[in-house]
């Protein structure tokens, strides 16, 4: 079965930088779109992050323009996120998701928080 | 793209719980719907209106016209209590927009 993990989260200060990756199994990784979602505590959900499945195009939340950069390494099976001159306002937990039909998000990892704090 | 939906919904055990979400001409466009239960990810419960990915039950259903797409759950059960949010695209590699959410509490 599809599995994704996502790991790299933890506390960090503001203005620092972090790279989150997410470890896919069980689908062919080389031929799948995927997508970054992240989620403050205690609020919905916030679309971050696009890729296609040669990386050449990205998309990003204007939240996220000039901040975030979204990468793959298909020889991996990874998707890495990489944010950089963290804020407070950064702090969720950012879930990685396939593409799937009619624009959905058909998999999804358990989630690595980002907590931004000094 | 804005989506609206009502922050909490609340139903009977055994009832149908329809939860809506708003957006101009919404009707033209797919809407997919998720289930967060706390402290877990997000799970597709209905993609492209109405269709449901393999393992959801049939208890779950979407419909979409004019400026509101709607979730119905019916026969609810005290597991179905969690968080339910809509979704749409902006187009192929674009962006996704999700609703506010919704607090389906199942009384």
């Amino acid at each position: 079965q599809v599995q994704l993990v996502e790991s790299g989260g933890g506390v960090v200060q503001p203005g620092r930088s972090l790279r989150l990756s997410c470890a896919a199994s069980g689908l062919t990784f080389s031929d799948s779109y995927m997508h970054w979602v992240r989620q403050p505590p205690g609020k919905g959900l916030e679309w971050v992050a696009f890729i296609s499945k040669d990386g050449q195009t990205k998309r990003y939340a204007d939240s996220a323009v000039g901040r975030f950069i979204v990468s793959r390494d298909n020889s991996k099976n990874t998707l890495y996120l990489q944010i950089n001159s963290l804020t407070v306002g950064d702090t969720a937990v950012y879930y990685c998701a396939t593409d799937g039909e009619a624009g959905s998000l058909d998999y999804w990892g358990q989630g690595t928080l980002v907590t931004v704090s000094s | 793209y804005v989506l609206t939906q009502p922050p909490s919904v609340s139903v009977a055990p055994g009832q149908t719980a329809r939860i809506t979400c708003g957006g101009p001409s919404i009707e033209t466009i797919a809407v997919n719907w998720y289930q967060q239960k706390p402290g877990q990810a997000p799970v597709l419960v209905i993609y492209s209106d109405g269709d449901r990915p393999s393992g959801i039950p049939e208890r779950f259903s979407g419909s979409n016209s004019g400026n509101t797409a709607s979730l119905a759950i019916s026969g609810v059960e005290a597991g179905d209590e969690a968080d339910y949010y809509c979704q749409v695209s902006g187009g192929s590699g674009g962006p996704r927009f999700f609703g506010g959410g919704t607090k389906l509490t199942v009384l």
